[in-house]
C-alpha cells in the first residue's frame, strides 16, 4: 500500500536558518503530494501541494518539488522565522478512484529567536 | 459555513460512558475523513467515507468505535464504553471530488478527555 516517511523531529533552528524537512513516499501510479502545517493550538491547514512530477508547490516562502525519480517531496525554506514553529505533515493521495490520504508522522519544528 | 465544523469543541466524560462527536463537512464535499491525534503524536486514520460507497473502516481501533454519515453530509463518530486511552483530539476533514489533486480541509477538532 501507499506510505509516507518523513524525518523524525524535533528540529530546532535559529531564526534565519535554512530549513529542510525530508519526505519520501511509496505509491503506485501518480499520486498528488501535500504538506500540511499545524501551528500550536490550531488545526491542520494545507501549506502547499504538487499534483504531478517536477511540479513545485510554494507558499509563505516554503517550497517543495515533486521528484518522481527519487520519490521525494522535501520541504525547504531559505530563512525561517519564529512564527514558522509548528508541526509539519507530509501526505499523499493516490490517483485511483476513492483513494484515501496517507500522512507521515509529522515533524515538529522549533525556531529560536 | 465556509469551513468544516465540529462539535463539541471539548468533551469530558467518565470512563465507560458513550460519546458522540459530530462533523459538518464543507457543502458539496463528497469525501469525509475521521482521524485521531493523541498528545504530541501524528494523525491516526480512523474511517473514510466517499460518496455512496461503503466506508473504509480499516483504521477503527476496536468495535467500540463506529461512524455514520447521513445523507452524504453530516457525520457522527460514536465511541462506546469509553476508555482513558481514547483521550485525544478527534479531527474531521472533507475533500471535494475523487481526484488525487483534491486536498483535505480540516475542522478544528474535538478534544476528548476520558476521566
Amino acid at each position: 500500500g501507499n506510505s509516507v516517511t518523513q524525518m523524525e523531529g524535533p528540529v530546532t533552528l535559529s531564526e534565519e536558518a535554512f530549513l529542510t524537512i525530508n519526505c519520501t513516499y511509496t505509491a503506485t501510479g501518480y499520486p498528488s503530494l501535500f504538506w500540511y502545517v499545524q501551528y500550536p493550538g490550531e488545526g491542520l491547514q494545507l501549506l502547499l501541494k504538487a499534483t504531478k512530477a517536477d511540479d513545485k508547490g510554494s507558499n509563505k516562502g516554503f517550497e517543495a518539488t515533486y521528484r518522481k525519480e527519487t520519490t521525494s517531496f522535501h520541504l525547504e525554506k531559505g530563512s525561517v522565522q519564529v512564527s514558522d514553529s509548528a508541526v509539519y505533515f507530509c501526505a499523499l493521495r493516490g490517483d485511483n478512484y476513492g483513494q484515501n490520504f496517507v500522512f507521515g508522522p509529522g515533524t515538529r519544528l522549533s525556531v529560536l529567536p | 459555513g465556509a469551513g468544516v465544523s465540529q462539535s463539541p469543541s471539548n468533551k469530558v466524560t467518565e470512563k465507560g460512558k458513550d460519546v458522540e462527536l459530530r462533523c459538518d463537512p464543507i457543502s458539496g464535499h463528497t469525501a469525509l475523513y475521521w482521524y485521531r491525534q493523541s498528545l504530541g503524536q501524528g494523525l491516526e486514520f480512523l474511517i473514510y467515507f466517499q460518496g455512496n460507497s461503503a466506508p473504509d473502516k480499516s483504521g477503527l481501533p476496536s468495535d467500540r468505535f463506529s461512524a455514520e454519515r447521513t445523507g452524504g453530509s453530516v457525520s457522527t463518530l460514536t465511541i462506546q464504553r469509553t476508555q482513558q486511552e481514547d483521550s485525544a483530539v478527534y479531527l474531521c476533514a472533507s475533500s471535494s471530488g475523487t481526484g488525487a489533486y483534491n486536498e483535505q480541509f480540516f475542522g478544528p477538532g474535538t478534544r476528548l478527555t476520558v476521566l
